[in-house]
């Protein structure tokens, strides 16, 4: 089945720092890739997507590329600032197996300090 | 603003009480979702709705069940809560899929309904 694997939190860095969050997917079909985040007591908002293989994604300073050879889709940010604190989520729907429903990873949870 | 409402954002229940979530959207969305999330497991998904009176069920939707008689309305439903749902219960919205546009398979939730089983 589809799965999402993300890498553990919290991860704790300063502000101006540079982020990555890595994510790694398994899919059945031809999946399409999202990054939504969550504020403290807020739901999932999206931040950003891709929908085929090279395409890169980008919101608010944040990228991620869609890298079909590895199953990646790694978030990244230059320099991140105190207001980006939250919990980021990587999802994937594939596009040609029908599911109608997003599968999420578990989250990793960033800390920005001042 | 366009947006996915849950009615009670907290829940304090009793084991063996019937609990329902209520979820209402205004953007004429033909998929509805209910999602769950724990710490550590993420989000899973429960059940889904992708027209009105229709249902699939998701990845856990053993003591769950839910009902869509409206477009904009979709009701989680615990027929018996036990302490193993205490959690974060999410629900969200999306255009149709398949639509080539670039809101396709986009999510709209709302801001969850932290519901405690004792």
């Amino acid at each position: 089945g589809d799965s999402v694997t993300q890498m553990e939190g919290p991860v704790t860095l300063s502000e101006e720092a540079f982020l990555t969050i890595n994510c790694t997917y398994t899919a059945t079909g031809y999946p399409s890739l999202f990054w939504y985040v969550q504020y403290p007591g807020e739901g999932l908002q999206l931040l950003l997507k891709a929908t085929k293989a090279d395409d890169k994604g980008s919101n608010k300073g944040f990228e991620a590329t869609y890298r079909k050879e590895t199953t990646s889709f790694h978030l990244e940010k230059g320099s991140v600032q105190v207001s980006d604190s939250a919990v980021y989520f990587c999802a994937l729907i594939p596009m040609d197996t029908g599911r109608r429903a997003l599968t999420f990873g578990s989250g990793t949870r960033l800390q920005v300090q001042p | 603003d366009v947006k996915v409402t849950q009615s009670s954002r907290y829940l304090v229940k009793r084991t063996g009480e019937k609990v329902f979530l209520e979820c209402v959207q205004d953007m004429d969305h033909e998929n509805m979702f209910w999602y769950r999330q724990d710490p550590g497991l993420g989000l899973r998904l429960i059940y889904f709705s992708y027209d009105v009176k229709m249902k699939e069920k998701g990845d856990i939707p053993e003591g769950y069940s839910v009902s869509r008689e409206k477009k904009e309305r979709f009701s989680l439903i615990l027929e018996s809560a036990s302490t193993n749902q205490t959690s974060m219960y999410l629900c969200a919205s999306s255009p149709r899929v398949g639509q080539v546009s670039s809101g396709a398979n986009v999510l709209t939730f709302g801001a969850g309904s932290r519901l405690t089983v004792l």
